[in-house]
C-alpha cells in the first residue's frame, strides 16, 4: 500500500482557516486520496476525496498538488467542533477497498 | 435512521474468555470491516467481508474470528488466542458510490478490557 506521512499535531485559532498537509510521494495513477476524520472516542468518519482536481464539499475543500504527491485538507473556518485527528489515506481505485490508517494528524482548536 | 450499531459500547472479560462484539447495519451495504485502535495509534484491519458468506483476513486477524451470515450483520469474536485483546474495536460498512467515492461508514466503537 502507498503511505502516506502527515505531521503529528496541529494547532489553530477558532474561526480561522485550517490548512492540513499530507506527502505521498509514491503514490500510484489508480490511488484516490481520502480524508476522514476521528473525533474523541468516536469511529472515523468521511470528509472528502479527490483524485486529481481539487474539491469542495460542505465540511471541506482538497487542494491536490500537479504531480499528486501531496495534498491538502482545507478547513475554512475553524470550530472547536472540528477538533479531531485527521487520516490521510490513499485508496487503490481497482478494487482494493482496504484503507490502511496512519496516525493522522491531532488537530487542536484555540478558542 | 440508517446507520451502523455496535454493542455493548463498553465490554469487560476475565482473560482466557471468548467474546463477541456485535455490528449490525441497515444501509444496505455489501462490504463490512471490522478494526481495532490502540491508544495513540491509527486504525489497523482485523477481517472484512464483501459479501454474505465470504470474509478475507486483515492485516492482524490472528486470534479473531467473524462470520458474515446476513447482509446486516458481521459480529466478531475474539478468542482466548489473541494475546492483547484489550483496545477499541471499531465495525464498518462502505457504500458503492460514484466517482470513486466508496466512504466507509463507521459504528460507535466497542471498548474491550480483558483482565
Amino acid at each position: 500500500d502507498a503511505k502516506t506521512t502527515q505531521p503529528n499535531s496541529m494547532e489553530s485559532n477558532e474561526e480561522e482557516p485550517v490548512h492540513l498537509p499530507c506527502n505521498h510521494s509514491t503514490i500510484s495513477g489508480t490511488d484516490y486520496i481520502h480524508w476522514y476524520r476521528q473525533l474523541p472516542s468516536q469511529g472515523p468518519e468521511y470528509v472528502i476525496h479527490g483524485l486529481t482536481s481539487n474539491v469542495n464539499n460542505r465540511m471541506a475543500s482538497l487542494a491536490i498538488a500537479e504531480d499528486r504527491k501531496s495534498s491538502t485538507l482545507i478547513l475554512h473556518r475553524a470550530t472547536l467542533r472540528d477538533a479531531a485527528v485527521y487520516y490521510c489515506i490513499l485508496r487503490d481505485g481497482f478494487g482494493n477497498e482496504k484503507l490502511t490508517f496512519g496516525t493522522g494528524t491531532r488537530l487542536t482548536i484555540i478558542p | 435512521d440508517g446507520g451502523i450499531t455496535q454493542s455493548p459500547k463498553y465490554l469487560f472479560r476475565k482473560e482466557g474468555q471468548n467474546v463477541t462484539l456485535s455490528c449490525e447495519q441497515n444501509l444496505n451495504h455489501d462490504a463490512m470491516y471490522w478494526y481495532r485502535q490502540d491508544p495513540g495509534q491509527g486504525l489497523r484491519l482485523i477481517y472484512y467481508s464483501q459479501i454474505v458468506n465470504d470474509f478475507q483476513k486483515g492485516d492482524i486477524a490472528e486470534g479473531y474470528s467473524v462470520s458474515r451470515e446476513k447482509k446486516e450483520s458481521f459480529p466478531l469474536t475474539v478468542t482466548s488466542a489473541q494475546k492483547n485483546p484489550t483496545a477499541f474495536y471499531l465495525c464498518a460498512s462502505r457504500s458503492q458510490g460514484a466517482s470513486g467515492r466508496n466512504e466507509q461508514y463507521f459504528g460507535p466503537g466497542t471498548r474491550l478490557t480483558v483482565t
